[in-house]
């Protein structure tokens, strides 16, 4: 089955921690986005990838890092300067100009105690 | 400002009976449309697509209708399910270098027995 997987669906993690969230894809698509969702507000762009060893910062980049080493692979590191981290984060992928949309995985509960 | 608004913020209704939902944006250059349904913490999946040149798709009891020349989309469910209850995303995709998307900040549905 193609599909996007991530994990761990939950995580916790102490103030002043990195933390990393992982997201692998099969359906052999070259860009690869990573977002941040809050409640009652729209998903934002943290970073996207459009091909390997390129990403670019979307609108909330700052305390967070990414690579992009294999086309399969999109690792968000959430940093201990994110001042704000807890939320529920969500990696996409889409193929080239993404026509039929992107397509989500589960997402990964982050929690800061 | 490109801008994605969604109508109502929430929805109650009764199971059989139909809702419309509704989606203006402020977004340019208008690449195309799509209408996600997010069920609680979990990814969006993807309901229909439109570009500019369609003004209605259909998915199942779900139509989607689109009006560019005043930036209007809806989605209309019909003879509504439990299963409906969820968050639904309206996501407009720019014409840019990197497709860049907006989404919505989404209309949580509930739909009781």
């Amino acid at each position: 089955d193609g599909g996007i997987t991530q994990s761990p669906k939950y995580l916790f993690r102490k103030e002043g921690q990195n933390v990393t969230l992982s997201c692998e894809q099969n359906l052999n698509h070259d860009a690869m986005y990573w977002y941040r969702q809050d409640p009652g507000q729209g998903l934002r762009l943290i970073y996207y990838s459009q091909i390997v060893n390129d990403f670019q910062k979307g609108d909330i980049a700052e305390g967070y890092s990414v690579s992009r080493e294999k086309k399969e692979s999109f690792p968000l590191t959430v940093t201990s300067a994110q001042k704000n981290p807890t939320a529920f984060y969500l990696c996409a992928s889409s193929g080239v100009a993404g026509p039929n949309g992107e397509f989500f995985g589960p997402g990964t509960r982050l929690t800061v105690l | 400002k490109n801008q994605v608004e969604q109508s109502p913020q929430s929805l109650i209704i009764l199971e059989g009976k139909n809702c419309t939902l509704q989606c203006n944006y402020t977004v340019s250059p208008f690449s195309n449309l799509r209408w996600y349904k997010q069920d609680t913490g979990r990814g969006p999946v993807s309901l229909t697509i439109m570009t500019f040149s369609e003004n209605t798709k259909s998915n199942g009891r779900y139509t989607a209708t689109l009006d560019a020349d005043t930036k209007q989309s809806s989605l209309h469910i019909t003879a509504s399910q439990l299963s409906d209850s969820a968050s639904y995303i309206c996501v407009v995709r720019l014409k840019t270098s990197y497709d860049k998307v907006i989404f919505g900040p989404g209309t949580s549905l509930s739909v009781i027995p």
